[in-house]
């Protein structure tokens, strides 16, 4: 079983829609979990830190069940320029990537 | 302000050819770290110092080594490149190895 799975996508949303997916995780004792963007041939970007309690940035909100081991991000009034993939990221004593997941939002 | 760098952005090298890949950083993070990744997959990662402690990942071939001499370089050497060793190398830092990493542009590798 790999240690952190996504749902590869592509999520093909129209302009203004709400998009969420799941990621989830082997390890149980894993202690921090990120979400990073990345756009076609570019580096990952930190897009936010995921906190137990669940945090919200702006259109983005990040959930974590640990009772599931699953972390999820959902994306409100989706823009056009929120076409990327979506790596869940997941640290037990390193970080470990998901493949990714794919979204495209479309005019 | 560019705080991972990696140079250069695109390296053309032959089979067998030795290549050195460059990262420095402004962010005066004590890990640094090389991912390797492919097209559509996660990054996978090479290895990584925590400060002058190298730690290297049990999979990663004899083929990568890496050099840090000091906190803002570290270099990815790839001493007989083959075809498969192909692809996007990312470097990144952390504060910690528990904290969020920051990524360099990334250097993409051909092998002819």
């Amino acid at each position: 079983r790999k240690e952190v799975e996504q749902d590869p996508g592509p999520f093909n949303v129209p302009e203004g829609a709400t998009v969420a997916f799941n990621c989830t995780y082997s390890n149980s004792a894993s202690q921090s979990f990120f979400w990073y963007r990345q756009d076609c041939r570019k580096e990952p970007k930190l897009l936010m830190s995921v906190y137990s309690s669940g945090n919200e940035d702006g259109r983005f909100t990040a959930q974590l069940n640990r009772a599931s081991q699953y972390i999820s991000l959902l994306i409100r009034d989706s823009k056009l320029s929120d076409s990327a993939t979506y790596l869940c990221v997941v640290n037990d004593y390193k970080l470990s990537f998901g493949a990714g997941t794919t979204v495209t939002v479309r005019a | 302000d560019a705080m991972v760098i990696q140079n250069p952005r695109y390296q053309v090298t032959q089979f067998g050819k030795p290549v050195t890949l460059s990262c420095s950083q402004t962010l005066n993070h004590n890990v640094m770290y090389w991912y390797q990744q492919k097209s559509s997959q996660a990054p996978k990662l090479l290895f990584h110092y925590y400060d002058k402690d190298f730690n290297n990942e049990a999979d990663t071939p004899d083929n990568f080594q890496s050099r840090r001499p000091n906190t803002s370089f570290c270099f990815l050497d790839i001493r007989s490149p083959g075809l498969g060793d192909a692809a996007m190398y990312l470097c990144a830092t952390s504060g910690g190895t528990a904290y969020e990493q920051y990524f360099g542009p990334g250097t993409r590798l051909t092998v002819t």
